[in-house]
């Protein structure tokens, strides 16, 4: 079974709808983390979150929001999608160990936004 | 602000050869360099990760190396294979909550 699993996998959806992607992960790491992926770009940091109780903000945090409601599952919400958001999502998670911040990738949200 | 660079952004090649994947960072003040695989509809496999205080690291046919005073990785493919199509990932951690910073990718084909 894969360490970290996303849901839906794909997902079409219309303009002004509030929208939901799940992250649930069985490694045990305490760190966990959405990103984005546009075509041709790299991925883009959204929200990360250390602890059940800790949630920042990374550089795209805007119109996103994020709930870590265990250790093991990380959400990330659209309130209000928007057709610059179609894009592939992915969470991650990370161990707090030093500076060995090696992380680990579900295999993605394609998520458009019509 | 620290930006990743990769070239080439794609690269197609016959079967058996040795390849090379550049990877430049500008700012040298990361904790690890990370090397990733990303194949369609299976999200990214972590290759390689090598430590600021390392300059390489290797796994079977992969070999990647870091020179943080100049800003640069490169990973050494030996022996290419057709499974090794894919997309190739470098990103550094940085900053405060060691956060990954990618670049583009290289988008690696090669043809039997």
């Amino acid at each position: 079974d894969a360490d970290v699993t996303q849901t839906p996998r794909n997902r079409i959806t219309k303009t002004g709808k509030r929208i939901m992607l799940e992250c649930s992960q069985t490694k045990g790491h305490d760190r966990m983390y959405w990103y984005r992926q546009d075509p041709g770009l790299g991925l883009r940091l959204i929200y990360y979150s250390f602890d059940v109780k800790d949630i920042n903000k990374g550089e795209i945090s805007d119109g996103y929001s994020v709930s870590r409601q265990a250790q093991a599952k990380f959400s990330l919400s659209l309130e209000s999608a928007i057709p610059n958001q179609t894009a592939l999502y992915f969470c991650a998670t990370g161990k707090t160990s030093g500076a060995h911040n090696e992380q680990f990738f579900g295999p993605g949200t394609r998520l458009t936004v019509l | 602000k620290q930006e990743v660079t990769q070239i080439p952004a794609a690269l197609s090649v016959p079967e058996g050869e040795n390849l090379v994947l550049n990877c430049s960072f500008t700012d040298s003040a990361i904790y690890n360099l990370q090397w990733f695989r990303q194949d369609p509809g299976k999200g990214l496999t972590s290759l390689l990760l090598i430590q600021s205080s390392q300059r390489e690291q290797t796994s079977g046919r992969l070999n990647a190396s870091l020179d943080k005073s100049s800003g640069r990785s490169t990973l050494y493919i030996a022996a290419s294979q057709p499974g090794d199509s894919a997309t190739y990932l470098c990103a550094v951690s940085a900053g405060g909550y060691n956060k990954l910073i990618f670049g583009a990718g290289t988008r690696l084909a090669v043809h039997p």
